[in-house]
């Protein structure tokens, strides 16, 4: 079945990274994408990775895939207060039925 | 576009009546979903459906929970009989196939 897992909770202190890491199953997802949310708010597309890409860089943001391991990271370069939100990852699952499946998110603590 | 629209924001309501939530999808999307946050459990999928019809409708709780599109338009979430558990964050999201999902702000039910 589908099941994507995200550790609950990584704090970190200001100016330093911040890794977000992901686990999926369906090694047939398409797309893996990175969302946020802040307080109060629904989720916001951060960034998305193609399955055939290994990298991709966006600003702060660097997003890591390994296929093999189905192991998907973000991470936040220069973590501003900003920055505290919690962070979901989601796959495609089923190809082309389009169902889209979110991690547990994670709670992105950013001290001061 | 104004984006996903849900509706009420807020929802207040005693253990037993019908609950109704509303959601206006993003003009030209074929894909709608309805998820549900808690602390506990994260970010669950309840139902998606593709061009308004229902794919997938496992993660709906119980027989209590009902989903209807009957437009590419409009889409509902219905709770018959509520019970205090059913207390959440409902949201809605739209996509077209593969492409990014957009969010509504949600609904917040406390059934009391």
């Amino acid at each position: 079945g589908e099941d994507v897992e995200q550790s609950l909770f990584l704090s970190v202190r200001e100016g330093d990274s911040s890794v977000i890491n992901c686990t999926y199953t369906d090694s047939s997802s398409t797309y893996l994408y990175w969302y946020k949310q802040e307080p109060g708010a629904g989720l916001q597309l951060l960034t998305y990775i193609f399955s055939n890409m290994d990298m991709k860089q966006d600003q702060r943001l660097t997003v890591l895939l390994n296929k093999k391991d189905k192991h998907l990271s973000l991470r936040i370069a220069d973590t501003q207060t900003g920055d505290s939100a919690i962070y979901f990852c989601a796959e495609t699952y089923g190809g082309a039925t389009n169902k889209l499946i979110f991690g547990t998110g994670t709670l992105l603590a950013v001290q001061p | 576009d104004a984006g996903v629209i849900q509706s009420p924001r807020h929802e207040v309501t005693e253990m037993g009546q019908e609950v109704t939530l509303r959601c206006k999808p993003i003009s030209g999307h074929n894909s709608l979903f309805w998820y549900r946050q808690t602390m506990m459990r994260g970010l669950e999928l309840l139902i998606y459906f593709n061009n308004n019809v229902p794919i997938d409708d496992s993660g709906m709780p119980e027989d209590r929970f009902s989903a209807k599109m009957p437009n590419a338009s409009f889409s509902t979430l219905k709770i018959q009989p509520s019970e205090p558990r059913d207390s959440a964050v409902y949201f809605c999201a739209s996509r077209f196939t593969g492409g990014e999902a957009f969010f509504g702000q949600g609904t917040r039910l406390t059934v009391v």
